[in-house]
């Protein structure tokens, strides 16, 4: 069973920095693109950053390029965001998302989501 | 910015069917497939359609998706309360700025 599990969230100042984490399991993970989706508190969905397969494709929303970095350790099985110089409009619910195809470099279907980490940025 | 405009609304009674659309351009949906998200409240979403029109297993085939040129839409028969929920479309958008992800606005279905 594919579990995604997120951590690192809380309450930060603005301008201050936080670095999420994800733990996968239950597939291969070097296999897999991988994302970062949040959702603000009562709004919709907004993607964030994305990682292929291979490391070798890295992006960013307009929104964060600049302020987030996304990387990911084989050998641990996770991914990370490293989010700096954050905003109020950074608050959200920030998921975790494994990419549909297998050695995809990106794309917009997500076979699986985590649960989210909640970052909130007063 | 490229966007994907759902409805934010849409209802039915139990056993309807029921549609969301979700309008886009030429640089996402004209040119990518389509992806369907359900979202329960207090939940993950949860992939529904893929591909413009395929559903991964144990998604019920009371939902089918399906998409026309710069337009997708998602179709839900036999309404049953449990489908209450958010529904999201995205696609990848080629456009050179911008995100390459985007998300409909969503859209919240009551069932009456």
């Amino acid at each position: 069973e594919v579990q995604l599990v997120e951590s690192g969230g809380g309450l930060i100042q603005p301008g201050r920095s936080l670095r999420l984490s994800c733990a996968a399991s239950g597939f291969t993970f070097d296999d897999y693109a991988m994302h970062w989706v949040r959702q603000r508190p009562g709004k919709g969905l907004e993607w964030v950053s994305l990682i292929s397969w291979n490391s070798a494709y890295i992006d960013y929303a307009d929104s964060v390029k600049g302020r987030f970095t996304i990387w990911k350790d084989s050998a641990k099985n996770s991914l990370y965001l490293q989010m700096s110089s954050l905003r109020p409009d950074d608050t959200a619910l920030y998921y975790c998302v494994k990419g549909c195809t297998l050695g995809g470099s990106g794309g917009s279907c997500y076979s699986n989501w985590g649960q989210g980490t909640l970052v909130t940025v007063s | 910015q490229p966007v994907l405009t759902q409805p934010p609304s849409a209802s039915g009674t139990p056993g309807q069917t029921v549609s969301v659309s979700c309008s886009g351009g030429s640089s996402n949906i004209g040119s990518n497939t389509v992806n369907w998200y359900q979202q329960r409240p207090g939940a993950a979403p949860k992939l529904l359609i893929y591909s413009n029109d395929q559903r991964p297993s144990g998604v019920p085939d009371r939902f089918s998706g399906s998409k026309s040129g710069t337009s997708a839409s998602l179709a839900i028969s036999g309404l049953q309360s449990e489908d209450e929920a958010d529904y999201y479309c995205a696609a990848w958008d080629d456009t050179l700025n911008g995100p390459h992800v985007i998300f409909g606005g969503g859209t919240k279905l009551t069932v009456l």
